[in-house]
């Protein structure tokens, strides 16, 4: 069955230092988003991403995130200077067409912790 | 914006009882209502949804209902298994032209099923 992957699992970084989340999204899809959920909290919407740009963002995405899709294959999510709130599961997600007219599915996420 | 609330936070039930998750929503003009299921180390699955037109939708053990004047929505498992045991989200979304539909999530239900 097709999934979405993401790599690393787990990344441990610096304040300050800058991290490539990435994402491989069901071949066929065509939407891509960024959620994140701090522990404890709600899984919360950082972007969406549709014919190579950015379709709609969260006040969350400021400048210090970005997304890119580099080649046919990946997404990936930079955040140039890392923060200590920063420090939560990033999900990854793909779907058909925009969610909700069809299913978003959901990578296992990565959990970033920055110290 | 939107606000989705999910009650309980954790849920623990005797295997073959009925598990209830609610959730409430401040945007009347959301539209789209899913439930997903996180299994530990896992991305969130869906597991149904249900849209506004709709008050109730069934697919085997697991049953949604939607109360669009109370603003509220509910997950019902029956006949619960410990397979069942895992986190459940429920999320509201506004599909509107142009809108990829993104979703607001609750925080989470922790469910427990004892054998």
């Amino acid at each position: 069955e097709p999934e979405v992957t993401q790599t690393p699992s787990h990344q441990v970084t610096q304040m300050g230092q800058e991290v490539i989340l990435r994402c491989v999204p069901i071949s066929n899809h065509l939407y891509f988003y960024w959620y994140r959920q701090i522990l404890g909290q709600k899984v919360e919407f950082l972007v969406s991403f549709y014919n190579n740009e950015i379709s709609e963002k969260s006040e969350i995405f400021d400048d210090q995130f970005s997304v890119e899709r580099p080649d046919g294959s990946n997404f990936t999510l930079k955040i140039r200077s890392t923060k200590l709130e920063d420090s939560a599961m990033y999900f990854c997600a793909s779907s058909v067409e925009g969610a909700p007219r069809t299913e978003a599915f959901f990578g296992q996420g990565t959990r970033l912790t920055v110290v | 914006g939107e606000n989705v609330e999910q009650h309980p936070s954790t849920l623990s039930v005797q295997e073959g009882d009925s598990a209830v998750i609610k959730c409430t929503y401040s945007d009347s003009a959301s539209n789209y209502f899913p439930w997903y299921k996180q299994e530990l180390g896992k991305g969130p699955q869906l597991i149904i949804d249900i849209r506004s037109n709709v008050g109730e939708k069934k697919d085997q053990r697991i049953a949604v209902t939607l109360n669009k004047t109370a603003k509220h929505f509910s997950l019902h498992i029956t006949e619960t298994q410990p397979e069942d045991s895992a986190v459940y989200f429920c999320a509201a979304s506004l599909n509107y032209g142009g809108s990829q539909g993104n979703l607001i999530f609750g925080k989470g239900t922790k469910l427990s099923v004892k054998p």
